[in-house]
Parts: structure tokens; sequence; C-alpha cells
């Protein structure tokens, strides 16, 4: 079945610092692929998407590829602030599906200290 | 605006109670799902709805129940059958974009319940 491992967290960065979260994949056919934040107790936000295999996804200085070799979706972002702190997801719809089934990551928590 | 409500936002169960989470879209979406959180895990499926009348359970379905009688809501019922029902429970939605499939998710606030 389809499957999306992230990197371990919880991750501690300084501000402005460079952010790297992995996520990994394995599903059939081709999925859209999707990085979702969670601020503390709210719900998930889409943060970016890709559709489709070298598409690269971006928002508030997030960024994204859709490697199909790879077949991986890491998150970035150049310099981090203390209000990106928040849980981050990274998640799987597979292509074709019939209802729209979401498979998440296990999330990886990011804290930026000042 | 359009968007995803949930109530109430905190809900205390005693054992034994049934407990109704509410779940409104304006957003004229089709599809309506229902997910519980545990700390430290990702999201898991509970029920999801591609249209009005008709629903499907999720991976972990045991414990609760839903209805969908209007397009916009889909209320999720956490029974006296479900053992460990204290969790954070989101409610999302997408749009059925034909023979693309269904598109991104939206998701609500959140409600967290909590067994006393």
């Amino acid at each position: 079945g389809d499957s999306v491992t992230q990197m371990e967290g919880p991750v501690t960065l300084s501000e402005e610092a460079f952010l790297t979260i992995n996520c990994t994949y394995t599903a059939t056919g081709y999925p859209s692929l999707f990085w979702y934040v969670q601020y503390p107790g709210e719900g998930l936000q889409l943060l970016l998407k890709a559709t489709k295999a070298d598409d690269k996804g971006s928002n508030k200085g997030f960024e994204a590829t859709y490697r199909k070799e790879t077949t991986s979706f890491h998150l970035e972002k150049g310099s981090v602030q203390v209000s990106d702190s928040a849980v981050y997801f990274c998640a799987l719809l597979a292509g074709g599906t019939s209802y729209g089934k979401l498979t998440f990551g296990q999330g990886t928590i990011l804290t930026v200290h000042p | 605006d359009g968007g995803i409500t949930q109530s109430p936002k905190y809900l205390f169960r005693k054992e034994g109670q049934n407990v109704t989470l509410s779940c409104e879209q304006n957003l004229n979406h089709d599809a309506m799902y229902w997910y519980r959180q545990d700390p430290g895990q990702g999201l898991r499926l509970i029920y999801y709805s591609q249209i009005v009348n008709d629903f499907q359970k999720g991976d972990i379905a045991e414990g609760y129940s839903v209805s969908r009688e209007k397009k916009e809501s889909f209320p999720l019922t956490v029974t006296s059958a479900q053992k460990n029902p204290t969790a954070f429970y989101l409610c999302a939605s997408s749009i059925d974009e034909g023979l693309a499939g269904f598109g991104e998710q939206f998701f609500g606030p959140g409600t967290r319940l909590t067994v006393l």
C-alpha cells in the first residue's frame, strides 16, 4: 500500500538557519504530493503541493520538488523564523483514487529559537 | 469567507457516553473526511463521504459513526464502543475534479475530545 516516511524529529534550529525536512514515499501510479503545516492547537493548513514529477511547489519561502527517481519530496527553507515553529506533515494523494484518500507521514516538529 | 468549521473546540465525555462532533463546510466541496490525530502520530482516516447519503469506513472506523444528510455537513459520533477516544479530531473536505480525481483537502480547526 501507499506510505510516507518523514525524517524523525524534533528539529531544533536557530533563526535564519537553513531547514530541510526529508520525505520519501511509496505509491503506485502517479501521486500528488503535499506539505501541510499545523500550528499548536489548530488544524492543518496546506503549505505547498506538486502534482507531477519535477514540479516544484513553493509558498512563504518554503520549497519542495517532486522527485520521481528518488521518490522524494523534501521540504526546504533558506532562512527560518521563530514563527515557522510548527508540525510539518508530508502527504500523498494517490493518482486516480476514487475518494481522495490522503496518506500522511508521522509529522516533524520544528522549533526555531531566536 | 469560505471554510470549514468544527464545534465544539473542546469536548469532555464521561465513559459510556456517546458524543457528536460537528463539521460544516461552505466551500461547496463534494467529499468530506474525518481524521483522528494522536500525539506523535500522523493522521488516521476514520470515515469519508464522496456524496450526500453515502459514506465509507476508513482505516479506524470501529467505535465511530457518521451521517451525510446534507452536502455541507458531516457529523461524527464517538460511541461508547470506542475504547480510547481521547484524541484530536480533524474534519476535511475536497472537491471532485472529475477524471482527475479529488483535489487537495482543506481542514477545519479541530475538536479536542477528552474522556474523563
